[in-house]
């Protein structure tokens, strides 16, 4: 079973503040897991990846993976109106020729 | 720069045609995918392919078949479109280890 959940929102938060966006899975093979952001009309753009559990850091994006809760974390630091987009989380199995499982994406508003 | 190039923004097709949708990567990714995103639904997988002629159904093939004759290419077929294949098209490839795949911008396919 290949499934991913995610809130779809929308999330609407003030600029400047931190934004949490999160997701469970339920397949515990999945080993690599992703962050997308996706304007409106375009294709989802990959912001980050980590692998297993763990934090990553990206400037103002840290992603967090806890495998043990099968939980996984966006955290926006000092929002701005431009990260207003739909946030994708995916997992995959990774080593091999396999499909990427998505969340339905979270609609985020950072409000000027 | 990473680049995955989907031939058109936007298709107005009918009821009944053959519709092609290309797609092609200048990373040298052996692995390349094409998913649907429709509103409440995500996206969810139609094909991928792991090397030249190779192709691997996903989870939502029905309606639709694909061709992959060179390594940067990688075509969706509609054999006989319907409106319920009005969606948005989303090609992405991705290296051997799989570990992060990359969307082109996609394809606002509307069938009448």
């Amino acid at each position: 079973q290949k499934e991913v959940e995610q809130d779809p929102g929308p999330l609407s938060v003030p600029e400047g503040a931190i934004v949490s966006l999160n997701c469970t899975y339920s397949n515990s093979a999945f080993q690599y897991f992703m962050w997308y952001r996706q304007y409106s009309r375009k294709g989802p753009e990959l912001l980050m990846y980590t692998y297993s559990s763990g934090n990553k850091e990206d400037g103002r994006f840290t992603a967090q993976v806890d495998k043990s809760s099968k939980y996984i974390s966006l955290f926006i630091r000092d929002s701005q109106p431009s990260d207003s987009a739909t946030y994708l989380c995916a997992a995959i199995f990774g080593g091999g020729a396999d499909g990427l499982t998505f969340g339905k994406g979270t609609h985020l508003i950072i409000q000027p | 720069d990473v680049k995955v190039t989907q031939s058109s923004r936007y298709l107005v097709k009918r009821t009944g045609e053959k519709v092609f949708l290309e797609c092609v990567q200048d990373m040298d990714h052996e692995n390349m995918f094409w998913y649907r995103q429709d509103p409440g639904l995500g996206l969810r997988l139609i094909y991928f392919s792991y090397d030249v002629k190779m192709k691997e159904k996903g989870d939502i093939p029905e309606g639709y078949s694909v061709s992959r004759e060179k390594k940067e290419r990688f075509s969706l077929i509609l054999e006989s479109a319907s409106t319920n294949q009005t969606s948005m098209y989303l090609c992405a490839s991705s290296s051997q280890m799989n570990t992060e795949a990359f969307f082109g911008q996609g394809t606002r396919l509307t069938v009448v």
